[in-house]
C-alpha cells in the first residue's frame, strides 16, 4: 500500500517568515495531492490541491510544488500569521481513488 | 458550514452498549467516508462508499459495522467497543470517488469507559 511520510512533524516559525512542509510517497499511481489544514477543534478543509499533470499551483501565500520524479510534494506558506497555526495534513491519492494522509505537521506561528 | 452534518457531537458510551452515528450530506455527492482520529496519529480511513457500495474496508474490527442506505446518509453502528476506539470520528463526501476534494463533517467525539 501507499507509504506516506510528512516532514517536520512540528514547525514553529516566526510571523511574517516562510513554512515549508514536505510529502513523500511511494505509489507511483498517485495523482491527485491536497493539502487539508485543521485547526484546534475543528473539522479538516482542503486549503489546496494539485494533479499529476501541473508542477506548481499558487493561491495567494499559499503554493503547492510537485515533484513527481522524486514522489513528494510540498506546501509553501509565505508572509505567515497567526491565523495559520494549525495541523496540516498532505494526502496523496492514487488514479483508483486510493488515498492515505500523511502524520501531520504541527504549525505554530508565533506574534 | 460544509454541508456535512453529524450527529451526535459527543458520545460517551459503556463497552457493553450499542449505540450509532450519524452523517448526512446535502452536497450531492456521490462518495462518503468514514475516518477515525485518535491523538497524535494520522487520519485512519475506515470505510468508503461509492455509490451506495462499499468499496473499501481497511481492516476495521468486525465491532464497528457502517451503512449506507442512500448517497447522503452514512452510519457507523458500534457494539461492544474498546477503551482504545475513544477517538474523534469524522465522516467526508466527494463527488466523483476519492480523487477529489473531500468535505468533512464535525465528527463525533466517542468515550467509551
Amino acid at each position: 500500500g501507499e507509504n506516506v511520510e510528512q516532514h517536520p512533524s512540528t514547525l514553529s516559525v516566526q510571523e511574517g517568515d516562510s513554512a515549508v512542509i514536505k510529502c513523500t510517497y511511494s505509489d507511483s499511481a498517485s495523482n491527485y495531492f491536497p493539502w487539508y489544514k485543521q485547526e484546534l477543534g475543528k473539522r479538516p478543509q482542503l486549503i489546496i490541491d494539485i494533479r499529476s499533470n501541473v508542477g506548481e499551483k499558487k493561491d495567494q501565500r499559499i503554493a503547492v510544488t510537485l515533484n513527481k520524479t522524486a514522489k513528494h510534494f510540498s506546501l509553501h506558506i509565505t508572509e505567515t500569521q497567526p491565523e495559520d497555526s494549525a495541523v496540516y495534513f498532505c494526502a496523496p491519492t492514487d488514479s483508483w481513488g486510493k488515498l492515505q494522509f500523511g502524520a501531520g505537521t504541527q504549525v505554530v506561528v508565533t506574534p | 458550514e460544509t454541508g456535512v452534518t453529524q450527529t451526535p457531537r459527543h458520545l460517551v458510551m459503556g463497552m457493553t452498549n450499542k449505540k450509532s452515528l450519524k452523517c448526512e450530506q446535502h452536497l450531492g455527492h456521490n462518495a462518503m467516508y468514514w475516518y477515525k482520529q485518535s491523538a497524535k496519529k494520522p487520519l485512519e480511513l475506515m470505510f468508503v462508499y461509492n455509490f451506495k457500495e462499499q468499496t473499501e474496508n481497511n481492516s476495521v474490527p468486525s465491532r464497528f459495522s457502517p451503512e449506507c442506505p442512500n448517497s447522503s446518509h452514512l452510519f457507523l453502528h458500534l457494539h461492544t467497543l474498546q477503551p482504545e476506539d475513544s477517538a474523534l470520528y469524522l465522516c467526508a463526501s466527494s463527488q466523483e470517488g476519492t480523487s477529489s476534494e473531500q468535505f468533512f463533517g464535525p465528527g463525533t467525539r466517542l468515550t467509551v469507559l
